[in-house]
This record gives structure tokens, C-alpha cells and sequence, in this order.
């Protein structure tokens, strides 16, 4: 059963445009959540991430919204660019702190 | 440079032939995990470690050994690998089970 579940297996947006990327989790145990960026033939890399005591988390042009009661987040990317072609993955720490669980991950096309 | 260095890269081989997929850290990191990533299931983690000598089962740990004799170094061991091992390998790190550093990955394929 997973945990941490990202639906949409894809999202193609305009550059320039906002990409919005969600997440859901069951687990209300969860204490702090990432979002990784994959690129093909690289290993993920650290994007942004939030604690469950925020709600919101900004970095530049990429923006993590937490929604405790909803048991959901999102990344905003915006304005969209091409090199943020790449597939996202949201991930949850769990209560116990001993690992990161992942979600199915997201492929973002930005169109130029 | 902090990395986290991932050999082979690339791997074929057969039934039943053990084999060792090494990684090691640079950054003094207590904790290293391996996990999979297949095609609609995401990373699934398969053993982590949380200091020397201290190792513990992920999700999906059937068919796999890791050991942590240092703190740099933590091999993921498949003694009998089968074709539903053939899967991208990633060994990761960081301070603690958070922010994890990724190492560049392993494609692995068992024939």
C-alpha cells in the first residue's frame, strides 16, 4: 500500500507558465517532506522541502504548499523553464525517522 | 566535491551469479540507504544503516545483503540475483534520515 502517492504519472506545461505538481499521503505520522528532482542517467537531487509545522516553503521559483488536514502538498514552478523537464518526486519522512518513503514520481515536460 | 559514487554503473548478468554493487560517501554521513526505482512504483527502499554496524530492513529487502564495516562505505550484496532484480539501483546518504545526498545510480539487468 503506498503511503505517499503523486497521480499524475506526467504534466506538459508551457514555459513561462505554472507547473503545479501534487502529492498525497495517508501517514499522519509524517513529520517533514521533500520534493527531488530526477534527470535521466542522474540520481535524484534535493529540491525544497517543508516541515509539518508550515505550511508554505519557498525557494525561488519553487514554492512547496503543505495541507495538513487534507494530508496533501504541491510544488509550484513558476515561471516554468525548459530545463525543468525532469521527473519529480515527493517523498515523506516517517515517524520514526529512520527513512524517506517515495512517491511514484511525476514527469514534467516544459514546452518551449 | 561531496558525492556519493555508485560502481558498476552498468551491469548485466545472469541468474544466480552474486554480485556487489558498491558505494561510498565523502561527507561523513551517518546515515546511507540503498533503494530501487522501477516504472510506477518510485524509489523503494531496500536496507538502510544508521551508523557502523548498525543495519536495518527497508521495504523490500528479499534477495539482498548490504554490511557496514565503515563509515564511507556501504555495498548492496545480491548472493542469487533473479530477473526481478533487473531494476535502477540508487545508494544515497545524508546527516540524518532527511535531505539524502543520491549517488548516479546502477542499471542493473539479470538474465
Amino acid at each position: 500500500d503506498q503511503q505517499v502517492k503523486q497521480n499524475s504519472p506526467s504534466l506538459s506545461v508551457q514555459e513561462g507558465r505554472i507547473s503545479i505538481l501534487n502529492c498525497d499521503y495517508t501517514n499522519s505520522m509524517f513529520d517533514y517532506f521533500l520534493w527531488y528532482k530526477k534527470y535521466p542517467a542522474e540520481g535524484p537531487t534535493f529540491l525544497i522541502s517543508i516541515s509539518s509545522i508550515k505550511d508554505k516553503n519557498e525557494d525561488g521559483r519553487f514554492t512547496v504548499f503543505l495541507n495538513k488536514s487534507a494530508k496533501h502538498l504541491s510544488l509550484h514552478i513558476v515561471p516554468s523553464q525548459p530545463g525543468d523537464s525532469a521527473v519529480y518526486f515527493c517523498a515523506a519522512r516517517s515517524e520514526y525517522g529512520n527513512k524517506l518513503v517515495f512517491g511514484a514520481g511525476t514527469i514534467l515536460r516544459v514546452k518551449s | 566535491e561531496a558525492q556519493v559514487t555508485q560502481n558498476p554503473r552498468y551491469l548485466i548478468t545472469v541468474t544466480g551469479k552474486k554480485l556487489t554493487v558498491t558505494c561510498s560517501q565523502n561527507m561523513n554521513h551517518e546515515y546511507m540507504s540503498w533503494y530501487r526505482q522501477d516504472p510506477g512504483l518510485g524509489l523503494r527502499q531496500i536496507y538502510y544503516s544508521m551508523n557502523v554496524e548498525v543495519t536495518d530492513k527497508g521495504d523490500v529487502p528479499e534477495g539482498y545483503k548490504v554490511s557496514r564495516k565503515e563509515k564511507r562505505n556501504f555495498p548492496l550484496i545480491l548472493e542469487s540475483p533473479s530477473p526481478n532484480q533487473t531494476s535502477l539501483y540508487f545508494c544515497a546518504s545524508s546527516p540524518l534520515a532527511d535531505t539524502q545526498y543520491f549517488g548516479p545510480g546502477t542499471r542493473l539487468t539479470v538474465l
